[in-house]
């Protein structure tokens, strides 16, 4: 089944600057790959996600790149803000329920 | 659109009792709903599986006679732990896809937060 890595696994940043969670997947089925933002005691709410035909997607400060090829896929927040802070989640799945990464906690310092 | 509703948001229980917690799409036919545990500090893990009309699938390593799991309607999951233990501390989220869309986006439920006492 599908395995999913997550990096790192906590990250702090300073307000304003870039942050850059990285993800890589084992099932080359997988066609679909979310992201989650998680804050505490609260529902994971899915921030932006990609699909196998396209590379790269933007959404404002959010970024998600990914690498079929290579089988990783990336999410970029640039000029972070302090409400950014929380734990995110990527996932992946092939028509199947999401495998979700470990999880990154991001903390964005003032 | 497309809003899941969980209840209980929270419930507290003694050891050995019985817990119902209720997934509904409130906008939304699901054909599928998902059921997924979350430890503090950690990731969620998918525990099973339900449709509509049939019976669940379940991971690897969970109990189906200890976690039933009914998806009587396309709106409404049901999961029931049963023989509660405080192992069974944990935040239940449930998911669900809409039906008659080509999509995987799963949209989550508030989570319920079960302690056992």
């Amino acid at each position: 089944g599908e395995n999913v890595e997550q990096h790192p696994s906590t990250l702090s940043v300073q307000e304003g600057d870039s942050a850059v969670i990285k993800c890589t997947y084992s099932d080359s089925a997988s066609n679909y790959f979310p992201w989650y933002k998680q804050e505490l005691g609260k529902r994971p709410q899915l921030i932006i996600d990609i699909r196998s035909n396209v590379g790269e997607k933007k959404d404002q400060r959010i970024a998600v790149t990914l690498n079929k090829t290579a089988k990783h896929f990336s999410l970029h927040i640039t000029e972070t803000q302090p409400e950014d802070s929380a734990v995110y989640f990527c996932a992946a799945s092939a028509n199947t329920p999401l495998v979700f990464g470990k999880g990154t906690r991001l903390s964005v310092i003032a | 659109g497309a809003v899941v509703s969980q209840h209980p948001s929270w419930v507290i229980c003694k050891s050995g009792t019985s817990v119902k917690i209720e997934c509904r799409s409130l906008d939304f036919q699901a054909t599928t709903m998902f059921w997924y545990r979350q430890f503090p500090k950690q990731s969620l893990m998918l525990m099973a599986t339900s449709n509509e009309g049939s019976k669940a699938t379940y991971e690897q390593g969970v109990e189906k006679d200890k976690f039933l799991i009914n998806h009587a309607s396309l709106t409404l999951s049901t999961l029931t732990v049963t023989s509660a233990h405080p192992e069974d501390s944990s935040f239940y989220i449930c998911s669900a896809i809409r039906l008659a869309l080509s999509t995987d986006t799963q949209y989550f439920g508030p989570g319920t937060r079960l302690t056992v006492l």
